[in-house]
């Protein structure tokens, strides 16, 4: 089936510093990506919605200069927490649309550490 | 605004048997897809099931079945032949039918364990 890779896996990062988090789409092609937020024991939250090509598309309440998006072709999306916080250790999961097969298919998360 | 709701938080099965995880939606749409996904302690999602809502026929994968009853706005999973591999939170999930950018909704999710 589908995979879709997110890279890495774990980060621990110092208060103030930026992360990269990387999202890759690996068999086929994804013109929309989605990017969620998961504490533990609940559901996914949606972040932001991305296309190839244009400005990602933000859920109420998230702040697009802290953690920006870029979906620069149709196999990769990454996003950037800015001047990470302790409140921003997280289980973040991206996530990709095969416009063909109408299917969303899910990376594997990566856990973010801020101390 | 589409809602899904799982109001069980947990349930627990023993291997072998039958268990359904139930789901309701609320939505003025008439056309959507539902899903079920399965996070197990890796925290990769799998879909396990999935059905487009102007189909009457329920959707079957192996063990996983559904019943889709439309007009109550219910979607529930039925786990047959409970296996150990099996325990894991499960979320319901709603999508509409129309536009490239349309988002799952998710439930709150339900955490299934397996006793041997």
């Amino acid at each position: 089936g589908a995979v879709v890779s997110q890279h890495p896996s774990r980060v621990i990062c110092k208060s103030g510093t930026s992360v990269k988090i990387e999202c890759r789409s690996l068999d086929f092609q994804a013109t929309t990506m989605f990017w969620y937020r998961q504490f533990p024991k609940q559901s996914l939250m949606l972040m932001a919605t991305s296309n190839e090509g244009s400005k990602a598309t933000y859920e109420q309440g998230v702040e697009k200069d802290k953690f920006l998006i870029n979906h620069a072709s149709l196999t990769l999306s990454t996003l950037t927490v800015t001047s990470a916080h302790p409140e921003d250790s997280s289980f973040y999961i991206c996530s990709a649309r095969d416009q063909k097969r109408y299917t969303q298919y899910f990376g594997p998360g990566t856990r973010l550490t801020v101390l | 605004a589409q809602t899904v709701t799982q109001s069980q938080p947990e349930m627990s099965v023993q291997e072998a048997e039958t268990v359904t995880l139930s789901c309701t939606y609320d939505t003025s749409e008439s056309d959507y897809y539902l899903f079920w996904y399965k996070q197990p302690p890796s925290r990769q999602m799998i879909l396990v099931i999935r059905q487009e809502a102007y189909k009457q026929q329920n959707a079957t994968e192996n063990r996983f079945s559904v019943n889709f009853q439309k007009a109550a706005k219910s979607f529930s999973l039925k786990i047959s032949d409970s296996q150990l591999g099996d325990a894991a939170m499960y979320f319901c999930a709603y999508r509409s039918y129309t536009g490239a950018n349309s988002k799952l909704t998710f439930g709150k999710g339900i955490t299934l364990s397996v006793r041997p």
